[in-house]
């Protein structure tokens, strides 16, 4: 069974400032890792991924991601927040044995970034 | 650029009625998914369908199937309505999943459905 984890439920963080969310994955096998990101009334956005290769992955808007294979994480960062990355951002994982990659997702992580 | 499209956007039935909502993927995805969303959870995968077959499937409850058209069109239908089904369903859709590499969804709005 794979799943994932996120510690928080909000992240406040003030514009300017650099942003972390957390995410944490357990699968059987190597993991795929995705963050999306979701504004309301909204489909989910795709923000980035790891397959495999280089740990630090850059995606969409800025955002950039570390997979961490001994800590099991994959926490999405961005330098400088910015008001308009306020939103409700999900990580995924799926994994390549099995056959199946449909991925789970986490229970989201609220990001407010104050003015 | 063409985008996965969902209908209808909002849906209020009564307990016990029927519903049935509608996906179209992006031109040349042939792989459809849906998923469901409660208030304040995460998506939760419920089905799946790869050139017209069922691929996969999660947590749909019996009372609910879904199918897969000839145009790559996908279907919810949802019987027996509860109050606990109201939640957001999205439709994703994505390039051949049969291989690797597996590039992420795309994603629609979102049916919101309220069950009263």
């Amino acid at each position: 069974a794979q799943s994932v984890a996120q510690p928080e439920d909000q992240v406040n963080v003030a514009e300017g400032n650099p942003l972390t969310v957390k995410c944490t994955y357990s699968v059987s096998g190597n993991p795929y890792l995705f963050w999306y990101v979701q504004y309301p009334n909204r489909g989910l956005q795709f923000l980035l991924k790891y397959i495999t290769g280089d740990n630090l992955v850059k995606g969409s808007y800025g955002f950039e991601a570390e997979f961490n294979k001994s800590q099991t994480s994959f926490h999405l960062k961005k330098p400088s927040a910015l008001v308009s990355d306020s939103a409700l951002y999900f990580c995924a994982v799926s994994h390549t044995s099995g056959g199946s990659y449909i991925p789970t997702f986490g229970r989201g992580t609220s990001l407010i970034v104050h003015p | 650029a063409a985008g996965v499209i969902q209908s209808p956007r909002h849906l209020i039935k009564e307990k016990r009625e029927t519903a049935t909502l509608k996906c179209y993927p992006i031109p040349r995805h042939d792989t459809v998914y849906w998923y469901q969303q409660g208030p304040g959870q995460d998506p939760q995968f419920l089905i799946s369908f790869y050139e017209k077959m069922q691929s996969d499937k999660g947590s749909i409850p019996d009372r609910f199937s879904a199918q897969q058209f000839s145009d790559y069109h996908s279907e919810l239908n949802m019987s027996s309505l509860e109050l606990g089904d109201s939640a957001l369903y999205f439709c994703a859709s994505s390039l051949p999943n049969g291989g690797l590499p597996w590039w992420g969804y795309t994603f629609g709005s979102g049916t919101r459905l309220t069950v009263v």
